[in-house]
């Protein structure tokens, strides 16, 4: 079974322009996770979506955004970048069965997205 | 508030044990779950405890206290690939929304 894909890989931008990453999570998961983690920091939690909803939102301004697409793929848009907006940026896949415990609280990370703002 | 709380940073040498805490505060609580970062790399899964007690998978084991909000993992025989990061993780059901949260991380170093 394919991991969790994420495109692109590295991303270069300057203050002011916005960005959209990709994320495809594992083949039958339908939840997909958000973080944005930076040097010294740990796994800050951006947004879940399942079924194409979002159902949770960290504390991240309005300028991050998400969506999910009918397959499950899913896309985070930031827009007027900030300096502080650099880091990693990665997605995860999970099932959403409460009823199996270990599924649903499994998350599968993908190997980011590194974002470089100047 | 929701928070889980861990050591910054654990020291230690090949073959000894190391014991990584993490302690929550959580509206409400599915299980524990355990997550190791190597640098440059993605989060992996480790554990998982819906229940107190302990969970053994090999060299890691992972340890649940509801009563105390308390958990750790417990990594033995270290060896030097085990310096990574660690987070520990709840989905905490509060508003029905099973919100993720990760601990603040423990970054493990292994000096041979």
């Amino acid at each position: 079974k394919a991991g969790v894909t994420q495109t692109p890989r590295y991303l270069i931008k300057t203050r002011g322009q916005q960005v959209t990453l990709s994320c495809s999570p594992i083949s039958g998961h339908r939840s997909v996770s958000w973080y944005q983690q930076t040097p010294g920091q740990g796994l800050q939690f951006l947004f879940e979506y399942f079924s194409e909803t979002q159902r949770n939102k960290g504390n991240f301004p309005g300028r991050f955004s998400g969506r999910q697409f009918s397959n499950s793929r899913s896309e985070m848009n930031v827009s007027t970048l900030e300096l502080g907006d650099s880091a990693l940026y990665l997605c995860a896949s999970s099932g959403w069965d409460r009823a199996d415990a270990r599924s649903y609280n499994e998350q599968f990370f993908g190997p980011g997205t590194r974002l470089t703002v100047l | 508030g929701q928070s889980l709380e861990q050591p910054s940073e654990v020291t230690a040498v090949e073959g000894a044990i190391v014991q990584i805490n993490c302690t929550y505060q959580t509206s409400g609580f599915y299980g524990l779950s355990w997550y190791q970062q190597h640098d440059g790399g993605a989060p992996t899964f480790l554990s998982y405890n819906a229940l107190d007690g302990l969970e053994e998978t090999g060299r890691f084991s992972s340890f649940l206290s509801r009563s105390d909000s308390y958990g750790y993992l417990l990594l033995q025989e270290l060896q030097m690939k085990d310096s990574a990061s660690y987070f520990c993780a709840v989905r905490d059901p509060f508003g029905n929304t099973d919100k993720l949260i990760f601990g603040t991380g423990t970054r493990l170093q292994v000096f041979p």
